[in-house]
């Protein structure tokens, strides 16, 4: 597609399960981001993936959260054991990512609204 | 990377041109400035970076002061659909990863 694509778009669970957040980015893009916002806030930075060098993962929060990037493309984010602080607006990015420094900018998805009752 | 200071927020006559200045005083010579704005429920956007030089594009202007410590970021005629929470980003060479912080939340008024 056009854009970055995050799937589902809500997702409620309850405290304790597993859940598996999905992104598409553009098709080409060789650096994918997650990002994630709680309510009113700013954007924390989670994991990034670029190619094939290992990922980034100075942001996840905690050893319940982990993501993967299948075949350079796909990436799904998971989070084990949810707590209600988790609830938040998970952000997928992409882009061609950075050429002799200069960088791309990113494209955002639309999100994924994580509520944990 | 650098840290960014950006006021919490201003306001803009529609029409008008919106100035949002952006102070990064420890930015090394090889890392980007970078603007990204949020819409009220929506994702980040994207809307332009630069080095050096003064930049334009279709969405808005950069100006980046010679010794690189600010830069400002115009839009030459707000409209509305501009009131957005609007983020100064410095970015490092070796990195693609962006660190956001609090923005400045722009509100353009009729």
């Amino acid at each position: 597609g056009a854009g970055v694509s995050q799937s589902p778009s809500n997702k409620v669970t309850e405290k304790g399960k597993d859940v598996e957040l999905r992104c598409d980015p553009i098709s080409g893009h060789t650096a994918l981001y997650w990002y994630r916002q709680s309510l009113g806030q700013g954007l924390e930075f989670l994991i990034y993936f670029q190619g094939n060098s290992a990922p980034d993962k100075s942001g996840l929060p905690s050893d319940r959260f982990s993501a993967e990037r299948t075949g350079g493309s796909v990436s799904t984010l998971t989070i084990q054991r949810t707590q209600q602080e988790d609830s938040a607006v998970y952000l997928c990015a992409s882009s061609l990512g950075s050429e002799r420094g200069r960088g791309y900018g990113y494209t955002f998805g639309s999100g994924t609204r994580l509520t944990v009752v | 990377d650098a840290k960014t200071t950006q006021p919490t927020s201003m306001d803009c006559a529609e029409g008008r041109a919106a100035n949002l200045p952006c102070n990064h005083s420890t930015i090394s010579g090889n890392e980007y400035v970078y603007w990204y704005r949020q819409i009220h429920s929506q994702g980040p956007q994207y809307i332009i970076h630069g080095l050096k030089n003064n930049e334009t594009n279709e969405m808005a202007s950069l100006i980046i002061t010679e010794d690189r410590k600010s830069s400002t970021l115009i839009l030459p005629h707000a409209t509305l659909r501009d009131t957005a929470v609007y983020y100064c980003i410095v970015r490092g060479y070796n990195t693609d990863k962006l660190i956001f912080g609090t923005g400045t939340r722009l509100q353009v008024f009729p």
